[in-house]
């Protein structure tokens, strides 16, 4: 079993639809819990992080945490086109004397107009 | 604005061949990573350093070196390339902050091996 669990894509929305992309995981021991955002043909970069359980938002994103459930998700509202992209959770345990990422495998959202 | 920069976005090598990837960042930051992405894997991690000429493994080293001899250079190093070496390389570059790390990724070099 995978540490990180994330919902297979792809995802097609039309504009304006609201969007839940999902991970799930096993180790109890991660802290810190990550969205990243990867456009074709460029590298991931950092959307929002949470610590803990509870909510953060963000604008149009809003991110959740339960760790009761080992279960987080990323909320898009009012989808646009540019939101197009692979979506990676990520999450962090400080192991080894450094904090080590653990991706999901991502899912592809397409919105169109 | 951080920069991290790959030497290259695509590479065509041959079975056996040493492979050099080149990974620079402009922050003076400690911690540097590879990593690879494979559609339907994520984003695992090869090897890592926190300093010059210091590096770790990661979760999937086999086949892979690095070296770090300036701290803003981290290369990776494909001692005999082969074909299951074929994915996207991404490199990486923490901040250090108090309580979280953000990684900064390069634009990925796509390395197929024939």
């Amino acid at each position: 079993q995978k540490e990180v669990e994330q919902d297979p894509g792809p995802l097609s929305v039309p504009e304006g639809a609201i969007v839940s992309l999902n991970c799930t995981y096993s180790n109890s021991a991660f802290q810190y819990f990550m969205w990243y955002r990867q456009y074709s043909r460029k590298g991931p970069e950092l959307l929002m992080y949470t610590y803990s359980s509870g909510n953060k938002e963000d604008g149009r994103f809003t991110a959740q945490v339960d760790k009761s459930s080992k279960y987080i998700s990323l909320f898009i509202r009012d989808s646009q086109p540019s939101d197009s992209a692979t979506y990676l959770c990520a999450m962090s345990a400080f192991s080894g004397g450094y904090n080590k990422l653990i991706f999901g495998a991502g899912t592809r959202l397409a919105v169109h107009p | 604005d951080v920069k991290v920069t790959q030497s290259s976005r695509y590479l065509v090598k041959r079975t056996g061949e040493k492979v050099f990837l080149e990974c620079v960042q402009d922050m003076d930051h400690e911690n540097m990573f590879w990593y690879r992405q494979d559609p339907g894997l994520g984003l695992r991690l090869i090897y890592f350093s926190y300093d010059v000429k210091m590096k770790e493994k990661g979760d999937i080293p086999e086949g892979y070196s690095v070296s770090r001899e300036k701290k803003e250079r981290f290369s990776l190093i494909l001692e005999s390339a082969s074909t299951n070496q074929t994915s996207m390389y991404l490199c990486a570059t923490e901040s250090e902050g108090l309580d979280f790390g953000e990684q900064f990724f390069g634009p990925g070099t796509r390395l197929t091996v024939l």
